[in-house]
């Protein structure tokens, strides 16, 4: 069965403190997404990774990816209010379609 | 602004009843899919059309249906609903077939009183 699973699935943390997302999947791929989602609201891309080793950054936001390890983080740096959000992270299956299989979400709360 | 819109915004309707939700992609997106949210939960992805014909299928219920029209709008009709149908129903859409980066609309919160 192909599973993306992350971890923590609820992160509460001070602001000015560093911290990272994990999203383990259990297939082969190439390529992984982070997406962000505020509460009520729709799902922003973030990241989109398409190769082993592959490592983007976006202000306090750095995403990585290890295709051999089935491995992906999202590292948190200096963590300010306005980061507080669910982010989900998503696989791209080709056996399935083209599919994404999704993580449940890390719902992250930064307080002042 | 992802491009991808959804109407209505909202929706309240009783159980038993039956609505359409609408979705049109980003200009030039052939793929779009369907998921739904349900309160403080995950995404559970319930179908995907790529150019009018179905592509996949998730864990749509029998009682859903959607269909993908020529000019590459799509629908989602929900029927005999009930309570637990309360969701948040997202559209995304995609350049092609391959996945790739899914653009979200702004959802549909359906409530089923």
């Amino acid at each position: 069965e192909l599973k993306v699973e992350q971890n923590p699935l609820f992160l509460s943390m001070q602001e000015g403190k560093n911290y990272t997302i994990y999203c383990n999947y259990s297939t082969t791929s190439d390529r992984l997404y982070w997406y962000r989602q505020d509460p009520g609201k729709s799902l922003e891309s973030l990241f989109v990774l398409l190769s082993n080793g592959a490592v983007k950054q976006e202000g306090r936001l750095m995403a990585s990816l290890d295709t051999k390890a089935r491995l992906s983080t999202l590292h948190i740096t200096a963590a300010v209010h306005d980061l507080s959000a669910t982010y989900f992270c998503a696989v791209d299956v080709m056996d399935s379609n083209y599919q994404l299989i999704w993580g449940a979400g890390t719902k992250l709360i930064i307080k002042p | 602004d992802s491009g991808v819109t959804q109407t209505p915004k909202h929706l309240i309707t009783a159980t038993g009843q039956r609505v359409t939700l609408r979705c049109s992609p980003r200009s030039g997106d052939l793929s779009v899919y369907w998921y739904q949210q349900s309160l403080d939960q995950g995404l559970q992805f319930l179908i995907q059309y790529y150019n009018g014909e179905e592509r996949a299928k998730g864990n749509i219920l029998e009682r859903f249906s959607a269909q993908q029209f020529p000019d590459l709008h799509s629908e989602l009709n929900l029927s005999s609903l009930e309570l637990g149908d309360s969701a948040l129903y997202f559209c995304a859409s995609s350049v092609d077939g391959s996945s790739y980066e899914q653009y979200f609309g702004p959802g549909t919160r359906l409530t089923v009183t």
